[in-house]
């Protein structure tokens, strides 16, 4: 079956560390994009990447970093910069740049400092 | 800017009881709007969506019409079920190729 894979389900980290977050998908999607969500809030966009070796920055991309070298991978990185890491991350893909399909989810990654 | 207004949770119904979320957006344009589900400790899925004015989005007994006028995208279902618990985002997709805006969520318990 296609879908979006995220890994690992949680992770911890501790002080001053980095962290990557995996996301995979076998949807042959073009775009593909990473979400922040926090308790009694709406998801927020950190990056989001239209096509291969291209991305751009969402709402609240301090403290974050990504790449997309492979059309199916899009790792998120939680950098030391960021201050307040702790919450529930979200991958998603669609099928074209305009989203007007609607997005695939992932899973979620749940990250804790500790 | 545009934004995304939802009912504030918890909405508490018993099972078969008639449920309206409400959701009205701020946008410039003509946004296609969306309503997104997320149970517990999973991402969201796709519920409906509709992409212009009067649309009616429907799926899994849930609907919602895209009402210009009142810039509103109520979710409604006829009856719920336990298994409808879960907590439901509306969204709105603005400047076609750009990026969701969503709503903070609402969550839904649905009792026995």
């Amino acid at each position: 079956d296609g879908g979006i894979t995220q890994s690992p389900k949680y992770l911890f980290r501790k002080e001053g560390q980095n962290v990557t977050l995996s996301c995979e998908q076998n949807l042959n999607h073009d775009a593909m994009y990473w979400y922040r969500q926090d308790p009694g809030q709406g998801l927020r966009l950190i990056y989001y990447s239209q096509i291969v070796n291209d991305f751009q920055k969402g709402d609240i991309a301090e403290g974050y970093s990504v790449s997309r070298e492979k059309k199916e991978s899009f790792p998120l990185t939680v950098t030391s910069a960021q201050k307040n890491p702790t919450a529930f991350y979200l991958c998603a893909s669609s099928i074209e740049q305009s989203g007007n399909y609607g997005y695939t989810f992932g899973s979620g990654t749940r990250l804790t400092v500790v | 800017g545009n934004s995304v207004t939802q009912m504030e949770g918890p909405v508490t119904l018993s099972e078969e009881a008639f449920l309206t979320i409400n959701c009205t957006y701020t946008a410039t344009g003509y946004p296609s709007l969306f309503w997104y589900v997320q149970y517990p400790g999973e991402g969201l899925q796709l519920l409906l969506k509709a992409t212009k004015a009067d649309d009616k989005g429907s799926n899994k007994g849930f609907e919602a019409t895209y009402r210009k006028e009142t810039t509103s995208f109520h979710l409604e279902k006829g009856s719920v079920q336990v298994s409808d618990s879960a907590v439901y985002f509306c969204a709105l997709l603005y400047n076609y190729g750009q990026n969701f805006v969503f709503g903070p969520g609402t969550r839904l318990s649905v009792l026995p």
